[in-house]
């Protein structure tokens, strides 16, 4: 059973505009989430994180919201640059260090 | 310059084959992990370890294995490669106490069997 999910697969942005990705969870033990950007024939690399005990964080263009209420996170990306198009996973854990991953949506930004 | 290395990238095996993929990582970290991923499908936590000889099971069962004798090295073992072994492996790892850091991911495996 997918505890971690993006159901839109992929998203088209025009270069400038924001870019919303959206993630939702089942298990609400989870208290920290990340967001990882994939490149193709590269592995994930960690682009920024929340806790529980917050529901936003922000790093650059980067901010990340959290609703524990509807169990949904969501990556904003403002403004968005054509080398943002990569494959967001968000991911979730609830302690012992083990996360759980989404599907990914593909972002491509538009010159 | 990558602190975690996969190799090779790109293996296509004939079915029955054993086969080995290597992971090694720079950073000192104790905890090692393997995914699997299907494309479109999420990532998949097949084996983890928390130190050397330390080895645990995955929530996605898998007919492979591993072993981490040294903390640098975690590689994963295939006795005999079938067509249903076709996937992309992701080899990860973190600073025990630190996971919330996030994992430092190696470039993958792509592994095709025919």
């Amino acid at each position: 059973d997918q505890q971690v999910k993006q159901n839109s697969p992929s998203l088209s942005v025009q270069e400038g505009r924001i870019s919303i990705l959206n993630c939702d969870y089942t298990n609400s033990m989870f208290d920290y989430f990340l967001w990882y950007k994939k490149y193709p024939a590269e592995g994930p690399t960690f682009l920024i994180s929340i806790s529980s005990i917050k529901d936003k964080n922000e790093d650059g263009r980067f901010t990340v919201f959290l609703n524990k209420s509807a169990k949904h996170l969501s990556l904003h990306i403002v403004p968005s640059q054509p080398g943002d198009s990569a494959v967001y996973f968000c991911a979730a854990s609830g302690g012992g260090n083990q996360f759980y991953f989404g599907t990914g949506t593909s972002l491509t930004v538009i010159p | 310059e990558a602190d975690i290395y996969q190799t090779p990238r790109y293996l296509v095996i004939g079915t029955g084959k054993k086969i080995t993929l290597e992971c090694s990582q720079t950073m000192g970290h104790d905890k090692m992990y393997w995914y699997q991923q299907d494309p479109g499908m999420e990532l998949h936590l097949i084996h983890y370890s928390y130190g050397v000889n330390s080895t645990e099971k995955g929530d996605l069962s898998s007919e492979s294995t591993v072993s981490r004798i040294r903390t640098e090295h975690f590689p994963l073992t295939l006795e005999s490669a079938r067509p249903s072994h076709t996937s992309q492996y992701l080899c990860a790892s973190s600073e025990l106490g630190r996971a919330n850091d996030g994992y430092t991911f190696g470039s993958g495996t792509r592994l095709t069997v025919v």
